[in-house]
């Protein structure tokens, strides 16, 4: 089956302690994207990538990192958590970028 | 910058048409998509234009006039399943996604 898979699906951590969030794709897409969402606010784009070894800065990437060494995975990585970045994060995939996105299932993270 | 509006909430008629509508602006602007969202769930694509005119997607239409920034989403024959948030989203030329705050469709009986 085609999908996107993220984990942890929850989590819970303290001011500090840093954590990584996962992303598989399964369909050969080139583009990955990694999105935040909060109440009122939409989602907004914190990185994406258009293929291995390229990465770039979205709309919202101060205090986030990520990486893409694999074709499937874009990982999302948070050195120092901090309570402003508790939200809902989506990883996507397309193809080539422009047009359609498949999300993952989202993470919930708390930041406490 | 780059911004989109979309109303904040529709309320419509079972078996009825809703349009929603998205003004946009976007520098380098590439294309328009939609996207649904139930609860907060995974997003899941609707539609997308990248030229003017009108797409066309089972019940499910998208219309883009890049003259006048504006888009919108058709809803056609609405079920109660309908009722979910929608998005529209401008992707522009250096392959940035940005998402309107979204629109609470409501569908009553």
């Amino acid at each position: 089956e085609a999908q996107v898979t993220q984990n942890p699906r929850y989590l819970i951590t303290v001011t500090g302690k840093k954590l990584t969030v996962t992303c598989s794709q399964n369909m050969n897409h080139e583009y990955m994207s990694w999105y935040r969402q909060d109440p009122g606010l939409g989602l907004r784009q914190i990185y994406y990538s258009m293929n291995v070894e390229v990465t770039d800065k979205g709309d919202v990437p101060e205090g986030y990192k990520v990486s893409r060494k694999e074709k499937r995975n874009f990982p999302l990585i948070l050195e120092s958590p901090s309570p402003n970045q508790t939200s809902l994060y989506f990883c996507a995939s397309s193809l080539q970028g422009m047009e359609t996105q498949y999300f993952g299932p989202g993470t919930r993270l708390l930041v406490l | 910058g780059q911004s989109l509006e979309q109303p904040s909430e529709v309320t419509a008629v079972e078996g009825a048409i809703v349009q929603i509508n998205c003004t946009y602006q976007t520098s380098g602007f590439y294309g328009l998509s939609w996207y649904q969202q139930h609860d907060g769930g995974a997003p899941t694509f609707l539609s997308y234009n990248a030229l003017d005119g009108l797409e066309e997607t089972g019940r499910f239409s998208s219309f883009l006039s890049r003259s006048d920034s504006y888009g919108y989403l058709l809803l056609q024959e609405l079920q109660m399943k309908d009722s979910a948030s929608y998005f529209c989203a401008g992707s522009n030329t250096g392959n940035q996604f940005y998402f309107g705050t979204g629109t609470s469709l409501t569908v009553i009986p």
